[in-house]
């Protein structure tokens, strides 16, 4: 059974570029989450995402988005960055009827 | 909403003492309740998770934790501390529906073993 995976690692950028990070689900998991985990902090809940739905928002503006795939991978897009968008980002699955969400290794981004 | 208060950004033992990290919840309906560790430069694993059945939960590594809803707290613990164990440690609840729903984390504990 595959985990779930994340790439790239790293990532740098500078203001005002946009990023797209990608995660693939654990094997048998139809639903991702994503959280931005900024240094010294908990990780902050962006958006959840069920059968190629967005099924839940944090506070989080519009120039993060998402994408699910038929496979149930899914993609985080960041518009516009900014440099507090400096931040770990992690990618957690699980199934429709579970409470656990397995997380991956995180997106390191740095933006300058 | 719902929140989660840990107490103690950094927590020091030495190896072999009991470890003991707080966390404090509130929510306005039932909670799920999930510890989880990180270690330097890697993503989240989980240790344990309270989701109503028995109130004392035991984990992976030896750790344990109880539900308390008197106290609105779900302290986790493990009677002997190892090196193995430095790692940062995050309480998150989240609404008991029974399916995956947001996780919300607490600031974290950083967990320092000494010889």
């Amino acid at each position: 059974e595959t985990g779930v995976t994340q790439s790239p690692t790293h990532l740098i950028k500078t203001r005002g570029q946009q990023v797209t990070l990608r995660c693939s689900s654990q094997s048998g998991h139809n639903t991702v989450s994503w959280y931005q985990q900024a240094l010294g902090q908990g990780p902050q809940f962006i958006f959840q995402y069920y059968r190629e739905e967005e099924n839940g928002r944090g506070n989080f503006p519009p120039r993060f988005s998402g994408l699910q795939f038929p496979n149930y991978s899914s993609e985080l897009n960041v518009n516009a960055l900014e440099l507090d968008d400096s931040a770990l980002y992690l990618c957690a699955s699980t199934s429709a009827n579970d409470n656990e969400q397995f997380f991956g290794p995180g997106t390191r981004l740095t933006v300058l | 909403a719902q929140s989660v208060t840990q107490l103690g950004s950094h927590v020091s033992v030495s190896e072999g003492a009991l470890v003991l990290l707080r966390c404090n919840y509130s929510s306005s309906v039932p909670p799920y309740l999930f510890w989880y560790v990180q270690y330097p430069n890697q993503g989240l694993q989980l240790l344990l998770k309270y989701t109503s059945a028995a109130t004392l939960v035991k984990g992976i590594n030896g750790f344990e934790a109880e539900f308390k809803k008197s106290e609105t707290s779900f302290h986790l613990t493990k009677p002997s501390a190892h090196m193995s164990d430095a790692a940062e440690y995050f309480c998150a609840v989240s609404r008991n529906t029974g399916t995956a729903s947001k996780l919300t984390f607490g600031t974290g504990t950083r967990l320092q073993v000494t010889l």
